[in-house]
């Protein structure tokens, strides 16, 4: 079946511009997860949605990121006025109920602010 | 703080030859996964462990969880050019809000 998939691939951006970049989970995965990746380092952990709870931002950097989900699916992750700072590959991930820590990632966004 | 750190950091072999890489921390996990990450694609998950002391066999690799589920090891027996990758641990955290952690990861290079 269809996995996760990011749109799009590759985005460059200024400095001071907003961004939006999208995540289509797994068909009938409950959770969504969005992590950045920089170089050389690990996956940092931004947001969780779970169903219809209400998210867990625990790891947004700053006021300038915000996501959604629109009805329990598709997700948009916003960050606003953009630092150079913000470049990295940003991955969402899907887990079903059952197995809410086994994730599966989509491909990625590689967002290069200039 | 790094709650989980990975071991070593980048491994260059030759095909043919063994590997381990490990996760260790302090803390505790209730449970711990391995992903494989290529140039430009998403981590994929290759194991889950959630007992201490299991093992895992997934053809040519071998996964441990610590007894005192702290740390892992992942082996590769006569590693291929195919095994190339990045090597992420995760884990999941215990106590009131679980959360997934991940390690920077083992990048490895195996050589033709």
């Amino acid at each position: 079946g269809a996995g996760v998939s990011q749109s799009p691939s590759n985005k460059v951006t200024e400095k001071g511009k907003d961004v939006e970049l999208r995540c289509d989970p797994i068909s009938g995965h409950t959770a969504l997860y969005w992590y950045r990746q920089s170089l050389g380092q690990g996956l940092e952990f931004l947001i969780y949605f779970q169903g219809n709870s209400a998210p867990d931002k625990s790891g947004l950097p700053s006021d300038r990121f915000s996501a959604e989900r629109t009805g329990g699916s598709v997700s948009t992750l916003t960050i606003q006025r953009t630092q150079q700072e913000d470049s990295a590959v940003y991955l969402c991930a899907s887990s079903p109920t059952t197995k809410h820590y086994e994730q599966y990632f989509g491909p990625g966004t590689r967002l290069t602010v200039t | 703080t790094q709650l989980l750190k990975q071991s070593p950091q980048f491994l260059s072999i030759q095909e043919g030859e063994n590997l381990t890489v490990y996760c260790n921390s302090s803390s505790v996990f209730s449970s711990l996964q391995w992903y494989r990450q290529e140039p430009g694609e998403g981590p994929v998950l290759l194991v889950t462990v959630v007992t201490g002391g299991e093992v895992k066999k997934l053809k040519r690799l071998t996964f441990q969880f610590g007894d005192a589920r702290k740390d892992s090891s992942l082996h590769i027996t006569a590693a291929q050019t195919g095994d190339t990758g990045l090597y992420l641990c995760a884990g999941v955290t215990q106590g009131g809000s679980e959360k997934l952690v991940f390690g920077k990861g083992t990048k490895l290079t195996v050589n033709p």
